[in-house]
């Protein structure tokens, strides 16, 4: 049972660059987060789906975009890398319905954009 | 502007004391807080939780205390162990939405 999974661990861009960062879940859960932690501001909440097919924005949506893919992935894409978005992603999951503490995360992607 | 403070990012406690981290909220409308604990290259992961109907809340050796008039929550560990060194990072929602509100974390180390 892998819980939350996120590709990559650690990826460089150059200014401008495109990437996609992916996570998937095995645990059927409906609802799937996106966060990104900063040095002195915590985890902040960029995009969120309820259920598949549903997103939200989050605390700090500009500059990004999301996809639920199907249930199990959510992926968030970065169209236009700039360095304020260097940071730790993480993916969570959670059974929508169920208490806050079933809120399960990944192990994160370290982003660097030069 | 940050909702949710941790204004200690550091902690350093002897093995078998109490480690007491601090939060602080401004947002009135929260009632549903929790506690976290993440460990280098992982996600943070549950440690325990509690409704603004409560005032403390037990796990073991974690207490977690909540001060509603000064939107004040901490969480007590006794007895510290060394596996306990980890950044701790408080949290809050209105409900059990979809919309949590993290501190900045407190790295706690427990010195054997």
């Amino acid at each position: 049972n892998a819980g939350v999974t996120q590709t990559p661990k650690f990826q460089v861009l150059k200014t401008g660059q495109s990437m996609t960062l992916q996570c998937a879940q095995d645990m059927n859960h409906n609802s799937m987060y996106w966060y990104r932690q900063d040095p002195g501001m915590g985890l902040r909440l960029i995009y969120y789906s309820a259920s598949e097919g549903t997103t939200d924005k989050g605390e700090v949506p500009n500059g990004y975009n999301v996809s639920r893919l199907n249930k199990r992935e959510f992926s968030l894409r970065l169209e236009s890398a700039a360095p304020s978005q260097t940071s730790v992603y993480f993916c969570a999951s959670r059974e929508t319905g169920r208490s806050v503490e079933t809120q399960y995360f990944g192990p994160g992607t370290r982003l660097l954009v030069l | 502007d940050q909702q949710v403070k941790q204004n200690s990012p550091s902690l350093s406690v002897q093995e078998g004391r109490i480690s007491i981290l601090n939060c602080d909220y401004t947002n009135s409308m929260f009632d549903y807080f929790l506690w976290y604990k993440k460990y280098p290259a992982e996600g943070p992961t549950f440690l325990i939780s509690i409704s603004s109907i409560k005032d403390k809340n037990e796990d073991g050796r974690f207490t977690v205390f909540l001060n509603k008039s000064a939107k004040h929550l901490s969480l007590h560990i006794v007895p510290s162990q060394p596996g306990d060194s980890a950044v701790y990072f408080c949290a809050a929602s209105v409900g059990t939405g979809n919309q949590f509100y993290f501190g900045t974390g407190t790295s706690l180390t427990v010195i054997p």
